[in-house]
């Protein structure tokens, strides 16, 4: 089915591991993003990227990594994780325009994240 | 932070009646947009209005736009049950290229 999707859906970690957020997402949309949503702060942007092979920082950058080798995929890497890293973890995208903020973001399910 | 906020926290009204929620913001905008979070989904968007207008409607949907006061309101007319879930601002910043930036949220029960 057409859409955007993420996994997993939960996950519980431990302090210092690695862990990989997938988002995939089939409209072929040039923008994709990373969000975290905390009680008390909102949804705060983590990362977004332009097109394949083009990433930028957000709001929240420290401690994660992204890459984009296709435009479909978008996985987010927490590189050695922390208790402060614990969040529900969403995805979005958007269709490339030439002032993208005006354009619809569509929103995976979230990933809820653990760490323990 | 250009971040938003929403007001108030938390509204509950019965089934039928209106519900007005705000958003304020810091920095000028390009546009404004309102999202619904239902429980444990992401979010949906329900509708823009760019910095040059004052008004838009969709459907059962208000929203006003007040660049002057930094602020924005979504009115939800004759509410229904199905409408409890989160609503939620978002505002891009007028000269920080792509940053887009979400409010904290007002969570509405519509009571049935």
């Amino acid at each position: 089915d057409a859409g955007i999707t993420q996994s997993p859906r939960y996950k519980i970690t431990e302090t210092g591991r690695q862990v990989t957020l997938m988002c995939h997402q089939t409209w072929s949309h040039s923008y994709m993003f990373w969000y975290r949503q905390d009680l008390g702060h909102g949804l705060r942007l983590i990362y977004y990227s332009a097109a394949a092979d083009i990433t930028d920082k957000g709001e929240v950058p420290d401690g994660y990594v992204v890459s984009r080798s296709k435009t479909e995929n978008f996985p987010l890497t927490l590189e050695s994780a922390t208790r402060s890293q614990t969040s529900v973890y969403f995805c979005a995208s958007s269709e490339s325009l030439s002032t993208w903020s005006t354009d619809t973001q569509y929103f995976g399910p979230g990933t809820r994240l653990t760490v323990l | 932070s250009q971040q938003g906020e929403e007001d108030p926290q938390a509204l509950s009204i019965q089934e039928g009646e209106n519900a007005t929620m705000n958003c304020s913001y810091k920095t000028s905008i390009n546009n404004l947009q309102w999202y619904r979070q239902n429980s444990g989904r992401g979010l949906v968007h329900l509708i823009l209005i760019r910095s040059n207008e004052r008004e838009k409607h969709s459907g059962r949907l208000r929203v006003t736009l007040d660049t002057s006061k930094k602020s924005s309101s979504l009115l939800i007319t004759a509410s229904r049950a199905a409408d409890t879930a989160s609503y939620f601002c978002a505002t891009d910043a007028l000269h920080t290229g792509n940053q887009f930036y979400f409010g904290t949220g007002t969570s509405l029960t519509v009571i049935p």
